[in-house]
C-alpha cells in the first residue's frame, strides 16, 4: 500500500518561498504522477500540478509563475516549491498519488497547514 | 479553468439514496470518462471513491455509484448511512488541466 507523508515548514513569511517535501513509501516512484494539491481554510480543493519521473511536470495556470515541482527518484521524494506567498497561499496542502490511466488521486498524504504570516 | 459546479449541501435520512451532481463543460465531464469523486471527513485527507466516472476501487462501499450524462457527472449513495456524512468533491480531467467541484457537504439526518 503507497503511503505519502509530508514534511516541511508550516509557517512562513510572506514573499518568502514555500517549500515542502513529500515521502513515498510502500510503492515505486514510477508509477503515478506526483501531485501536490492544496485547500485553504474552509474551501475546496485546488491543484497546483504534478510531476512524472522523467520529470516532466503540469501547472496549474493560475499558479504556474511561482510553482516549482520536482522528483527525487533516487529517495522517493518529490517536492513543491511556492514563491513569494501571501496569505492567499494559507491552506492545508497535500501531496497525492495520480493515477497515469484513469487521471484519479489515487493516494493522498494526510495534509500539512501552512499559515503564511509575519 | 472554472471549477465544477456541484450543490453546496445535500442531506437524507437513514437507508435512503441521494445524489449528488457535478456539472462542467464539453471542455471537461463532457468531453472525458476521467471522473473521479472523493469522499472527505473535517480534518482528514480525501479518499478517493469513484474513479473513471462508474468505477470503485478496491475496498468502497457498492452503495457508492457514479454515472455520467453529456456535462454532468452523479455520484450515489444508496442505504445511506450515518458514516456517509462528509463533504464530496468530484474532479473531472481537461485536457491540459484538471479541475475540482466546489464540494458538497452530506448531512444524514
Amino acid at each position: 500500500q503507497v503511503q505519502l507523508q509530508e514534511s516541511g515548514p508550516g509557517l512562513v513569511k510572506p514573499s518568502e518561498t514555500l517549500s515542502l517535501t513529500c515521502t513515498v513509501s510502500g510503492g515505486s516512484i514510477f508509477t503515478y504522477y506526483w501531485s501536490w494539491i492544496r485547500q485553504s481554510p474552509g474551501k475546496g480543493l485546488e491543484l497546483i500540478g504534478y510531476i512524472y519521473n522523467s520529470g516532466s511536470t503540469n501547472y496549474n495556470p493560475s499558479l504556474k509563475s511561482r510553482v516549482t515541482i520536482s522528483v527525487d527518484t533516487s529517495k522517493n521524494q518529490f517536492s513543491l516549491r511556492l514563491s513569494s506567498v501571501t496569505a492567499a497561499d494559507t491552506a492545508v496542502y497535500y501531496c497525492a498519488g495520480r493515477s497515469i490511466v484513469a487521471a484519479s488521486f489515487d493516494y493522498w498524504g494526510q495534509g500539512t497547514l501552512v499559515t503564511v504570516s509575519s | 479553468q472554472s471549477a465544477l459546479t456541484q450543490p453546496a449541501s445535500v442531506s437524507g435520512s437513514p437507508g435512503q439514496s441521494i445524489t449528488i451532481s457535478c456539472t462542467g463543460t464539453s471542455s471537461d465531464v463532457g468531453s472525458y470518462n476521467l471522473v473521479s469523486w472523493y469522499q472527505q471527513y473535517a480534518g482528514k485527507a480525501p479518499k478517493l471513491m469513484i474513479y473513471e466516472v462508474t468505477k470503485r476501487p478496491s475496498g468502497v462501499s457498492d452503495r457508492f455509484s457514479g454515472s455520467k450524462s453529456g456535462n454532468t457527472a452523479s455520484l450515489t449513495i444508496s442505504g445511506l448511512q450515518a458514516e456517509d456524512e462528509a463533504d464530496y468533491y468530484c474532479c473531472s480531467y481537461a485536457g491540459s488541466s484538471t479541475v475540482f467541484g466546489g464540494g458538497t457537504k452530506l448531512t444524514v439526518l
